[in-house]
């Protein structure tokens, strides 16, 4: 069975421009998470839906950042307009259930974005 | 709110030596914990998880992590290195039944010296 998969692996704009990652999780995994790990920093939570539907926006860092789950399958994460500080590796999660104590989280290996 | 502090954000030791990382969490009510491990080009990977049930924690590849309350610790350890246990250790903290969310240390990057 495959994993979480992410596209693309690296990512490397300038400044204002736009990028969109990707994430396919887990077939049948209804609960998805984007976190984002900033060089030096910890992991940190942007979001997480399930199936179509944000649950938990609260870690999305501003109105710059847009993600969409349409149809309930992979997910995309887009940057408009990118800033230095949006730099670091995005990470992709899925999970059957919600509960973080009982659902395992299964994360793909990230997208490392670099802005210039 | 709850945090965790990963103590080293670089460890070395020999192979076949004890494997030590350390973990404090901060937590008002009793917390949930997880170590996972990220090998390189790979996604984190859950080594093991505290929910509550014994405090010796058993994982995979040999790693164990002992839950002290009164010590607010986590440390995951090993009792023989083996080099391909070279890898980056993040420790990370949930509470239940609050905003479920997991939290997760600096990391820690284990080297296995020949």
């Amino acid at each position: 069975e495959a994993g979480v998969t992410q596209f693309p692996s690296h990512s490397v704009i300038e400044k204002g421009q736009t990028v969109t990652l990707r994430c396919d999780p887990i077939s049948g995994h209804d609960n998805l998470y984007w976190y984002r790990r900033v060089m030096g920093k910890e992991i940190k939570f942007l979001l997480h839906f399930v199936k179509e539907s944000k649950q938990d926006e609260s870690g999305m860092p501003n109105n710059r950042f847009l993600a969409e789950r349409t149809g309930g399958t992979y997910s995309t994460l887009k940057v408009q307009p990118a800033e230095l500080e949006d730099s670091g590796v995005y990470f992709c999660a899925s999970s059957q259930g919600d509960r973080v104590a009982y659902n395992e989280q299964f994360f793909g290996p990230g997208t490392r974005l670099t802005v210039l | 709110a709850q945090s965790v502090t990963q103590l080293g954000s670089h460890v070395s030791v020999s192979e076949g030596a004890l494997v030590l990382l350390r973990c404090n969490y901060s937590s008002s009510v009793p917390p949930y914990l997880f170590w996972y491990v990220q090998y390189p080009n790979q996604g984190l990977q859950l080594l093991l998880k505290y929910t509550s049930a014994a405090t010796l924690v058993k994982g995979i590849n040999g790693f164990e992590a002992e839950f002290k309350k009164s010590e607010t610790s986590f440390h995951l350890t090993k009792p023989s290195a083996h080099m391909s246990d070279a890898a980056e250790y993040f420790c990370a903290v949930s509470i239940l039944n609050r905003d479920d969310k997991i939290i997760f240390g600096k990391g820690t990057r284990l080297h296995i010296l020949p």
